[in-house]
């Protein structure tokens, strides 16, 4: 069966800083997809990163980089420089591509709170 | 245009009311997703339709009835819901590629609240 695993509940991280968000997955198929999403207040989830798994490079996009350890089934999101508006929850999700549907698998969350 | 959009933003409704959540999106995707999600809590997925046509129902009960119009729009209808139905409705939408029909990156609009009282 597929998993994803967030194993910080809450966490604060000082303005300007950067945070790493825990990510572990479970998954015999070979073929799938990593997305992290930030959830405001205000609902919305706001795709970040994808990383698939046959990329041989870490993702990036802007100030958000996903390390990537296959060997491990790990997939952190690392927010560099945070800042106040970093303020959510954020979800860790797979897909697995075929036969599925495109069903999201999702991770139970982490709160972050960016302090000033 | 990379939005996906949810009428209403909020929805208050009696337990014999008969309401719809209405989803657009303009990006082409063909696949379309109910999410429900309750306070700090991920989205769960309710149903997804792949080329207009229901391709998954995540055992919903019935009082929930999704319809899809054309590629552009998803309806879910509500009939005879129960408090417990209170949550955060989230549409998705994402690209459909591959022959196998790999699901690319969902895309969410932001939501409708829904009460039930």
């Amino acid at each position: 069966a597929q998993k994803i695993t967030q194993t910080q509940p809450g966490m604060f991280v000082q303005e300007k800083e950067a945070v790493t968000l825990d990510c572990t997955y479970d998954t015999s198929d070979p073929s799938y997809g990593l997305f992290w999403y930030k959830q405001p207040s205000s609902g919305e989830m706001i795709f970040l990163i994808y990383q698939g798994s046959y990329d041989q490079q870490n993702a990036t996009e802007g100030r958000y980089s996903l390390n990537f350890q296959k060997a491990r089934k790990s997939a952190n999101l690392v927010i560099s420089a945070s800042q106040l508006g970093d303020s959510a929850m954020y979800f860790c999700a797979m897909s697995l591509f075929y036969n599925q549907g495109g069903k999201l698998i999702f991770g139970q969350g982490t709160e972050l709170s960016v302090k000033p | 245009d990379t939005e996906v959009t949810q009428t209403p933003k909020h929805l208050v409704m009696g337990m014999t009311n008969k309401k719809s959540l209405k989803c657009e999106q303009h990006m082409g995707h063909r696949a379309m997703y109910w999410y429900k999600q309750k306070a700090k809590k991920p989205p769960e997925l309710m149903f997804v339709y792949s080329y207009e046509k229901l391709s998954i129902n995540e055992s919903v009960p019935s009082r929930f009835s999704p319809e899809c119009p054309n590629s552009s729009l998803l309806n879910l209808h509500l009939h005879a819901l129960q408090p417990e139905d209170s949550a955060l409705y989230l549409c998705a939408s994402s690209q459909v590629t591959g022959g196998s029909g790999s699901y690319n990156e969902q895309f969410f609009g932001p939501g409708t609240r829904l009460t039930v009282l």
